[in-house]
C-alpha cells in the first residue's frame, strides 16, 4: 500500500541545533516527493520538493531510494523555523498522500 | 502568486444542516482537492476534481459530495452535517498532476 510515515508528533530542538524531521515513504515505483510548512495563522505552503535539490530556508531533504526515506534536515534551528512540517507523496493518480505531520518547536 | 480563497475562516453549523464550504482559485489551475485536518491524523484527502464537471473520491468521502461547475470554484457539501464532521478543512490547487498543491487559510468547521 502506498503510505507515508512521519514517526515524530512532536519534535523540540534548542536555537543552533541541528535538526532532522523524518519521512518514510511505501512506494513500489520513482516517487514524488514533496515537505510543506505551516506556521502558526498561515496557510500551508510548499517548502521544497525532491527534484528541484534545492535548499529553502536553510532546509534540504535528499530522496534515499534504499531507505524509502525523505528526511527533511537542517544545520542549525531558528525560532522561527517552529511550525508544522507535512512530507507528501505524489504516486502518480492525482491524489497526493500525506503524512500526519511532525510539529517542530525551537527553543531559544 | 496563486491565490486560493476559501469562502469562511470559521462556521458554526447544527447537526442535520446541509452545509456548503466554497473554494475559489485565480490561476487556472486544472486539479483542486478538499481535505480534512485533524490532530494526529495529518491531511485526509475527501474529494478532488482534475477538470470542470469531473469529480473523485478520496480517502473519506463519506458524508460529503463536491461541485465544481466552473474551472475556478470547487464547492464542498456537507449534506447532513454530523458533530463528527468538525475539522478544518482545506481548499488546495494545481496545475499539473505531480505539481505542488496551494492551499487556502482553511475554514474551521464546528458542528454543534
Amino acid at each position: 500500500a502506498q503510505r507515508v510515515t512521519q514517526p515524530e508528533k512532536l519534535l523540540s530542538v534548542f536555537k543552533g541545533a541541528p535538526v532532522e524531521l523524518k519521512c518514510n515513504y511505501s512506494y513500489s515505483g520513482s516517487p514524488e516527493l514533496f515537505w510543506y510548512v505551516q506556521y502558526s495563522r498561515q496557510r500551508l505552503q510548499l517548502l521544497l520538493r525532491h527534484i528541484s535539490r534545492e535548499s529553502i530556508k536553510g532546509f534540504t531533504a535528499d530522496l534515499n531510494k534504499g531507505e524509502t526515506s525523505f528526511h527533511l534536515k537542517k544545520p542549525f534551528a531558528q525560532e522561527e523555523d517552529s511550525a508544522m512540517y507535512y512530507c507528501a507523496l505524489y504516486p502518480g493518480t492525482y491524489k497526493y498522500i500525506f503524512g500526519t505531520g511532525t510539529r517542530l518547536k525551537v527553543l531559544a | 502568486d496563486v491565490k486560493v480563497t476559501q469562502s469562511s475562516r470559521y462556521l458554526v453549523k447544527r447537526t442535520g444542516e446541509k452545509v456548503f464550504l466554497e473554494c475559489v482559485q485565480d490561476m487556472d489551475h486544472e486539479n483542486m482537492f478538499w481535505y480534512r485536518q485533524d490532530p494526529g491524523l495529518g491531511l485526509r484527502l475527501i474529494y478532488f476534481s482534475y477538470d470542470v464537471k469531473m469529480k473523485e473520491k478520496g480517502d473519506i468521502p463519506e458524508g460529503y459530495s463536491v461541485s465544481r461547475e466552473k474551472k475556478e470554484r470547487f464547492s464542498l457539501i456537507l449534506e447532513s452535517a454530523s458533530t463528527n464532521q468538525t475539522s478544518m478543512y482545506l481548499c488546495a490547487s494545481s496545475w499539473g498532476q505531480n505539481q505542488p498543491q496551494h492551499f487556502g487559510d482553511g475554514t474551521r468547521l464546528s458542528i454543534l
